[in-house]
């Protein structure tokens, strides 16, 4: 069975210092990790996609690595706008993705 | 373009009565699929349906819950009858195919009274 484990639970940063959080998974065969942010209310968003260990994807103030066994998603110079929660998911069968239970980032100003 | 649409957006019942969650995929996206989250499980795969066939239904708790995909713009995810422990919301999402990433709606937020 898939497990996806995210630490910490909760990350609270001041505005500027940056961080990383941290998937670790267990999984038959890894066709992709996902990482979304999910919003107060809403639904998750995607982010991005990673395939293979080695890969990495940045956008603006977020870059995600991937490793054999855990992906991180790294925040540089943090803002309040970035608070949110972060889950990872992975994917070994089409259509079956297995979450994690999310880490809830906030930022301060 | 228009996202996930979700409805309803809150749904407040009496335990033993029929609950209808209904969705709208994003145009062109051929598969489709149900979530459940909950603080204490998580964000769950309930279903997933490729070209409007149920693929999967593992995760759909038991027979009390049924999801059909009548054409490629409409889904429901039915409860019948409902019970308190279906409190939860309940997310659609949609993408181009099966691994491509998931594209959600803003979910429907149940509570079975």
């Amino acid at each position: 069975e898939d497990q996806v484990t995210q630490s910490p639970e909760a990350l609270r940063l001041q505005e500027g210092e940056s961080s990383s959080l941290n998937c670790s998974y267990t999984v038959s065969g890894l066709r992709g990790l996902f990482w979304y942010r999910q919003d107060p209310g809403k639904g998750p968003e995607f982010l991005f996609t990673l395939y293979s260990a080695g890969e990495e994807k940045e956008k603006e103030r977020l870059k995600a690595t991937l490793t054999k066994k855990e992906s991180f998603l790294h925040i540089t110079a943090p803002k309040p706008e970035d608070s949110a929660t972060y889950l990872c998911a992975v994917q070994a069968v089409p259509g079956k993705s297995t979450f994690g239970d999310g880490t809830t980032l906030t930022v301060k100003p | 373009d228009a996202g996930v649409i979700q409805s309803p957006r809150h749904e407040v019942t009496e335990m033993g009565q029929e609950v209808t969650l209904r969705c709208k995929p994003i145009s062109g996206h051929n598969s489709l699929f149900w979530y459940r989250q909950t603080m204490m499980r998580g964000l769950e795969l309930l279903i997933y349906f490729n070209n409007n066939v149920p693929i999967d239904d593992s995760g759909m708790p038991e027979d009390r819950f049924s999801a059909k995909m009548p054409n490629a713009s409409f889904s429901t995810l039915k409860i019948q009858p409902s019970e308190p422990r279906d409190s939860a919301v309940y997310f659609c999402a949609s993408s181009w195919t099966g691994n491509q990433p998931q594209h959600f709606g803003d979910g429907t937020r149940l509570s079975i009274l």
